[in-house]
C-alpha cells in the first residue's frame, strides 16, 4: 500500500516571501500522479498543482512549483511571493496511474500554512 | 457551471441512527468518489463509482454503502452511526476513468452525538 508523509504539521511565512512544504511517499509503482491540494476554512479541497511521475520536468503553476525527486520519492511544494490568501491546510496526495482499486487518492496528514502580514 | 455540490452542509445525528449524504457531480462528470476526513487528518478513501458501478472500496465497515444514479449523482449511506463517524465527508468527481484530476465539493460536516 502506498503511504504519504508530510513531516511539517505547521509552517509560517511572511507575506511576499517564499516557503517550501515537504512531502515524501512510498510506493513500488513506477507510474503515478502526485498532487498538492489546498483546503481553506471553506473546507473545499482545491487542486494547486499536479505532477505526472513519467515527466522529468517539474510542474509549475504561476507562483506554485514543485521539486519532484522520483528516486528519493520526494515531492515538495514551493510557494513564491506568498499572499495572505495562501493561508490554508495543504495536503500532498498520491494516485496510481492505473484504475485499480478505484484510483483512490492517498493523502498525507497535511501542513497548516500561516501567512503573516 | 456549478461545481460539485453536496447536501446537507451540516448534520447532527444520534448514535445508532442512519444518515444519507448526497453529491451532485460537475455536469458531464461520470465518476464520483467519497472521502472521510476526520478533524486534523487527511481524507480517507471510502468509495468510487463510475457509470453506476462500484469501482473501488476503502477500508470501511459494511455500515458504509453508496450508490450512483443514472444522472451520475451519488448517495453515501451510513447505518448504526458511531461517535467515531463524526467527520467531514467529501465528494469528488471527474469526467471519466483515466482522467487524472478530481474536483471536490465543500463537504458535509457530520456530527454524531
Amino acid at each position: 500500500a502506498q503511504t504519504v508523509t508530510q513531516s511539517q504539521p505547521e509552517m509560517s511565512v511572511q507575506e511576499a516571501e517564499t516557503v517550501t512544504l515537504s512531502c515524501t511517499y512510498d510506493t513500488s509503482e513506477s507510474d503515478y500522479y502526485l498532487f498538492w491540494y489546498k483546503q481553506p476554512p471553506s473546507r473545499q479541497m482545491i487542486l494547486v498543482i499536479r505532477q505526472e511521475a513519467y515527466k522529468q520536468q517539474n510542474a509549475t503553476e504561476n507562483r506554485f512549483s514543485v521539486n519532484f525527486q522520483k528516486a528519493a520519492k520526494s515531492f515538495s511544494l514551493k510557494i513564491s511571493d506568498s499572499q495572505l490568501g495562501d493561508a490554508a491546510m495543504y495536503f500532498c496526495a498520491y494516485r496510481s496511474a492505473g484504475e485499480t482499486s478505484g484510483s483512490r487518492l492517498t493523502f498525507g496528514e497535511g501542513t497548516q500554512l500561516t501567512v503573516n502580514p | 457551471d456549478a461545481g460539485v455540490t453536496q447536501s446537507p452542509t451540516h448534520l447532527i445525528k444520534t448514535r445508532g441512527q442512519h444518515v444519507t449524504l448526497r453529491c451532485s457531480p460537475i455536469s458531464g462528470h461520470k465518476s464520483v468518489s467519497w472521502y472521510q476526513q476526520v478533524l486534523g487528518q487527511g481524507p480517507q478513501f471510502i468509495f468510487q463509482y463510475y457509470e453506476k458501478e462500484e469501482r473501488g472500496r476503502g477500508n470501511f465497515p459494511d455500515r458504509f454503502s453508496a450508490r450512483q444514479f443514472p444522472n451520475y449523482s451519488s448517495e453515501l449511506n451510513v447505518n448504526a452511526l458511531l461517535l467515531g463517524d463524526s467527520a467531514l465527508y467529501l465528494c469528488a468527481s471527474r469526467m471519466r476513468q483515466g482522467a487524472p484530476g478530481y474536483t471536490f465539493g465543500s463537504g458535509t460536516r457530520l456530527t454524531v452525538v
